[in-house]
């Protein structure tokens, strides 16, 4: 059963920092990986979508990395800014027909003025 | 830019009482999805739809859960008889494509709190 981690729970950083946020899965039979934005008591953004055979996407400031075979991923803030606070959260579509998202927890990120 | 909208937003009803959330996905995509996400717990998948019928379920789906394609545009998620558990806020999304050899982006509505007392 794919189990997706996201390290660390809550993140807080001064604006203007660069930062990384971790997400692993357990299974690496993936079609692909997403990263999803989601404020409070909203609905979720999606950010970023790396499709299995892609090493790594790009918008903006964000960078999103996909390494398969160990089961990580990835996502690169730079340059960060107080409405980058926000909850981060990482999504898996396993292999096997299933077209569903399988979601981390979440990093919780402030960014400090 | 085309969204996905969800209503109601907020939705108070008594446990035993059946309630149907509504979703309008995106006009020209295939593919349909609920999720719910209890409060500080992860997102769940519960069911996906395509070509009017589910593709798949998850164990939460039970028989207590249905879902439909009513028209062109409406898709609802209907919860017959409500337990105090299923008190969740609920995502409706929708994607383009899906499945074996390709999948891409889903998008997600802002969702409908369910409050069950």
């Amino acid at each position: 059963k794919q189990e997706v981690t996201q390290i660390p729970a809550a993140l807080s950083v001064p604006e203007g920092e660069n930062l990384v946020l971790n997400c692993s899965f357990t299974d690496s039979a993936i079609y692909n990986l997403q990263w999803f934005r989601q404020d409070p008591g909203k609905g979720l953004t999606s950010l970023l979508l790396i499709q299995s055979s892609q090493r790594e996407q790009t918008s903006g400031r964000l960078n999103a990395s996909l390494d398969k075979s160990s089961g990580r991923s990835t996502l690169y803030i730079a340059a960060s800014q107080p409405g980058d606070s926000a909850t981060y959260l990482c999504a898996v579509t396993p292999r096997g027909g299933s077209e569903k998202l399988v979601f981390g927890k979440g990093t919780k990120l402030t960014v400090n003025p | 830019e085309p969204e996905v909208t969800q209503t109601p937003s907020h939705q108070v009803t008594q446990m035993g009482q059946e309630v149907i959330l509504r979703c309008v996905p995106i006009s020209n995509h295939l593919y349909f999805y609920w999720y719910r996400q209890i409060l500080g717990q992860k997102v769940e998948f519960l069911v996906s739809f395509y070509n009017n019928e589910i593709s798949e379920k998850s164990e939460i789906f039970d028989d207590q859960f249905s879902v439909e394609r009513p028209d062109g545009s409406n898709f609802t998620l209907k919860i017959r008889s409500t337990k105090l558990e299923d008190s969740a806020m609920y995502f409706c999304a929708s994607s383009r494509i899906a499945g074996l050899w390709l999948t891409d982006t889903q998008y997600f509505g802002p969702g409908t709190r369910l409050t069950v007392l």
